[in-house]
């Protein structure tokens, strides 16, 4: 298995433009999750699905931020408009049903100028 | 609510030196416990978990045993290698068993 990939791997843009980061979720696993690392505030979780549904949200920064899940093999994080104070490692996770193991994807590191 | 604590680093260690890397947490319930792994440039990997008090995870010779009477999951290797050097993150799940509540990080750093 190729395991969670994640797209793409480095960004950087400009304040005010949308970013679109990309994540592939291990085939099968039911569960979907994406999460910000920064060195200010750790590794925080900012949504998750469960068989494509969103379940918890609550972690998402503000309106700037959105997340999809339009089928089991794709998912997206959207930030528009971007800001400089968004710029961190994205991680996106999968986990199968009735595991607990979340595995991690390679991360896309976000810059904003 | 759900947290864990984890000892600040960095920790720097020779080689073949004996790392604990101390983590404690507060939770609703009997949650399961995880140690987590970052090496340089990628993302977190599972290291070893525990499910129940008393269970001890072990993996790639770290230990960590669930002690529910001090609430905490201690990291242990009796001899560390360079290629050890990463950040490693306690965590924890709730009792759903999805979300996974982790500590800050502790950064291991080992010379040669």
């Amino acid at each position: 298995d190729a395991g969670v990939i994640q797209s793409p791997r480095h960004e950087v843009t400009e304040m005010g433009q949308e970013v679109t980061l990309r994540c592939k979720p291990i085939s099968g696993h039911d569960y979907l999750f994406w999460y910000r690392q920064t060195m200010m505030r750790g590794l925080e979780l900012l949504i998750y699905f469960n068989n494509n549904v969103p379940i918890d949200d609550s972690g998402m920064p503000e309106d700037r931020f959105s997340a999809k899940m339009p089928n089991a093999s794709f998912s997206t994080l959207k930030i528009q408009p971007s800001e400089p104070r968004d710029s961190a490692v994205y991680f996106c996770a999968s986990q199968g049903w009735g595991g607990e193991t979340q595995y991690f994807g390679p991360g896309t590191r976000l810059l904003v100028l | 609510g759900n947290s864990v604590t984890q000892m600040e680093g960095p920790v720097t260690l020779s080689e073949e030196a004996f790392l604990t890397i101390n983590c404690t947490y507060t939770a609703t319930g009997y949650p399961s416990l995880f140690w987590y792994v970052q090496y340089p440039g990628e993302g977190l990997q599972l290291l070893l978990k525990a499910t129940k008090a008393d269970d001890k995870g072990s993996n790639k010779g770290f230990e960590a045993t669930y002690r529910k009477e001090t609430t905490s999951f201690h990291l242990e290797k009796g001899s560390v290698q360079v290629s050890d050097s990463a950040v490693y993150f306690c965590a924890l799940t709730t009792i759903y068993g999805n979300k996974l509540v982790f500590g800050a990080g502790t950064i291991l750093r080992v010379k040669s």
